[in-house]
């Protein structure tokens, strides 16, 4: 059964610094990774999907690597903001095609 | 472009009541289509997903159900709340296979 682990499980840091979250899964036969934000009370909001051939994926001051056959991904967040505040989600498509969920680590950017 | 709207947003409702939730798909064509249910200091948990009109698989056996009487609609029920349905519950649509989902704004269910 497919595992997916991130830690840590919260961050604080002061607005400025980069962001650096871990998500690990046990099963290396996945389709797919995405990562999610989540702000309180609210809905998924997919950031960036790597697929199982794709080493890393950008967008903007995000980036995601993807190190499949060490069961590894890392999302970094440069130059944090206090908008950048919420509960970051990993996400692995399982080789049954279903989608399996970290924990989350809650993030806090201070100004 | 595609979009996912579900209602309501939030819900209180007494045990034993009944539950509706509608979760409807814009802009695409025969989607997978998923419920999720996030419960309070607890990650995502699968409940059900639908790859076809009438076509439903169940995750984890309770006391919910769910039905796709349309290619673009897909609706959680349960006939009698009980406590420990409470929960944020979210829809999620995958377009194509193994190309990521996206999910809805979530309906916040407090069973009192």
């Amino acid at each position: 059964k497919q595992e997916v682990t991130q830690i840590p499980a919260a961050l604080s840091v002061p607005e400025g610094e980069n962001l650096v979250l871990n998500c690990s899964f046990t099963d290396s036969a996945i389709y797919n990774l995405q990562w999610f934000r989540q702000d309180p009370g609210k809905g998924l909001t997919s950031l960036l999907l790597i697929q199982s051939s794709q080493r890393e994926q950008t967008s903007g001051r995000l980036n995601a690597s993807l190190d499949k056959s060490s069961g590894r991904s890392t999302l970094y967040i440069a130059a944090s903001q206090p908008g950048d505040s919420a509960t970051y989600l990993c996400a692995v498509t399982d080789s049954w095609g279903k989608l399996q969920f970290g924990a989350g680590t809650q993030v806090v950017v201070t100004p | 472009s595609q979009t996912i709207h579900q209602w309501p947003a939030t819900l209180v409702q007494p045990v034993g009541s009944p539950l509706s939730l509608e979760c409807t798909v814009e802009g695409t064509s025969n989607p997978n289509l998923y419920w999720y249910r996030q419960a309070a200091g607890r990650g995502l948990q699968l409940l059900f997903y639908s790859v076809g009109i009438g076509q439903i698989s169940s995750e984890v056996p309770q006391n919910l159900s769910a039905s796709r009487p349309q290619d673009r609609q897909f609706i959680l029920s349960s006939k009698k709340l009980l406590l420990s349905d409470s929960g944020f519950y979210l829809c999620a649509w995958e377009g194509q296979t193994n190309y990521g989902y996206t999910f809805g704004s979530g309906t916040r269910l407090t069973v009192v």
